[in-house]
């Protein structure tokens, strides 16, 4: 079967760094997605990875390693405003979307 | 219009009655998307359409059917509603069907009683 796991919450400090991973196991690999979530509002687009290493955008960077099937999305100086869930998500085989359920990540000052 | 809007925003409905969700896009994408977000889940795809004129199920298209009769409008219908159908549905479009970036419409926020 095809499955995406990422933890379920994390907590982390305004201005503090947090990597939030991404583990998938998928029919197939057409590439990695990252979207973020505020609540009661739809996905947003942050990142796409297909070879494996690090893209950094701004204070967002996204990793991937195809081998091991794992990804991570590292935030750094973080705002009250990155308080929202992290979706990762893999196209498989078929160039759909496999979703991870999501990370929700609380910021406290 | 700008982007992808859905319709309604909201809705509680009786089992048993008829619903379409209406989703509309004006980027001229030519791949669009139903999926039903539910908590604790990730999203899953009830049906999708890569071109005008052609559709596909999802990983959860019972209950549910679709259609595209142009490139701007996916309707997503219910042909019976059941309590298992509360959920929120999301429209999303992409350019094509291949390492495309999915933009998403606001929601449709659905109660079945």
């Amino acid at each position: 079967g095809q499955n995406i796991d990422q933890p379920t919450e994390m907590t982390a400090t305004e201005g503090a760094i947090v990597q939030i991973n991404c583990t998938y196991q998928t029919s197939g690999f057409n590439g990695l997605f990252w979207y973020q979530q505020h609540a009661g509002e739809a996905p947003t687009f942050l990142s796409y990875n297909v070879l494996d290493g690090l893209e950094e955008k701004g204070r967002f960077s996204s990793f991937l390693s195809r081998s091991k099937g794992y990804s991570y999305l590292l935030l750094k100086e973080l705002q009250m405003k990155d308080s929202a869930s992290y979706l990762c998500a893999v196209s498989d085989s078929n160039y759909q979307l496999i979703w991870g359920a999501g990370t929700k990540l609380i910021i406290k000052p | 219009i700008a982007g992808i809007t859905q319709a309604p925003t909201s809705q509680i409905l009786a089992a048993g009655r008829r619903m379409t969700l209406r989703c509309t896009q004006d980027m001229r994408h030519n791949a669009m998307y139903w999926y039903r977000q539910d908590l604790g889940l990730g999203l899953r795809l009830i049906h999708y359409s890569n071109t005008a004129g052609t559709t596909g199920k999802g990983e959860v298209p019972d209950g549910y059917s679709v259609s595209r009769a142009n490139t701007d409008d996916f309707p997503l219908t219910l042909a019976s509603a059941v309590p298992s159908q509360t959920s929120v549905y999301f429209c999303a479009s992409s350019p094509g069907t291949d390492d495309n970036e999915q933009f998403f419409g606001p929601g449709t926020r659905l109660t079945v009683l």
